[in-house]
């Protein structure tokens, strides 16, 4: 079965931190992406990636950077943390398919961001 | 702008009886949908999905109708258990395969 797993369920940071979330998939998967979730709004992409160092930005990139130095692993990083940023933030992961969305993607349990 | 919208924020259903959930889209260029579920506290989990070559999609108790001259797809779950009660959300996806919409969800409630 996938696992998908984000390394916080619950993050407090303050405002103008440097924060992390990291997100790590053991199904060698290509693609790996991050997404916010806020009421009313659905998910929103941030960023994804297809393959080790490539990344693409997605619908909301602003205020976010991400990094993908292995397969199995994809950071999303918040430059200088705002109080606009406090959501639910959900990684996921999929094999390639015709395009990058093109197979289901497993998603992590997510972690949920409080900018203070 | 939403291009895949979930006009019902919830929905409540009795045990056994079928539960219908809507999800309409704007684009006739997305080809390919999708259903996922979430519970409190997880990540979305794929439920079934239909490509736009096809009209109906089943799986055990739950069926995915397509009517794509309406831009409407809709979820069926027959019948209905109480551990069906979660979110649901549609997606789709441009026939590129490169841009991905999902829906703003739908909170169904299964009351035993």
């Amino acid at each position: 079965d996938v696992k998908v797993t984000q390394s916080s369920r619950y993050l407090v940071k303050r405002t103008g931190e440097k924060v992390f979330l990291e997100c790590v998939q053991d199904m060698d998967h290509e693609n790996m992406f991050w997404y916010r979730q806020d009421p009313g709004l659905g998910l929103r992409l941030i960023y994804f990636s297809y393959d080790v160092k490539m990344k693409e930005k997605g619908d909301i990139p602003e205020g976010y950077s991400v990094s993908r130095e292995k397969k199995e692993r994809f950071s999303l990083i918040l430059e200088s943390a705002s109080t606009n940023q406090t959501s639910m933030y959900l990684c996921a992961s999929s094999f390639p398919g015709a395009g990058v969305f093109g197979q289901p993607q497993h998603f992590g349990d997510g972690t949920r961001l409080s900018i203070l | 702008d939403q291009q895949v919208k979930q006009n019902s924020p919830s929905l409540s259903v009795q045990e056994g009886r079928i539960s219908i959930l809507n999800c309409d889209y704007t684009n006739s260029m997305f080809d390919y949908f999708l259903w996922y579920k979430k519970y409190p506290a997880e990540g979305p989990t794929f439920l079934i999905s239909i490509s736009s070559i096809k009209d109906k999609n089943e799986d055990g108790r739950f069926t995915v109708f397509l009517n794509k001259s309406a831009k409407h797809l809709s979820l069926h779950i027959v019948p209905s258990q109480p551990g069906d009660s979660a979110v649901y959300f549609c997606a789709a996806i441009l026939n590129t395969g490169n841009q991905f919409y999902f829906g703003t969800g739908t909170s169904l409630t299964v009351i035993p």
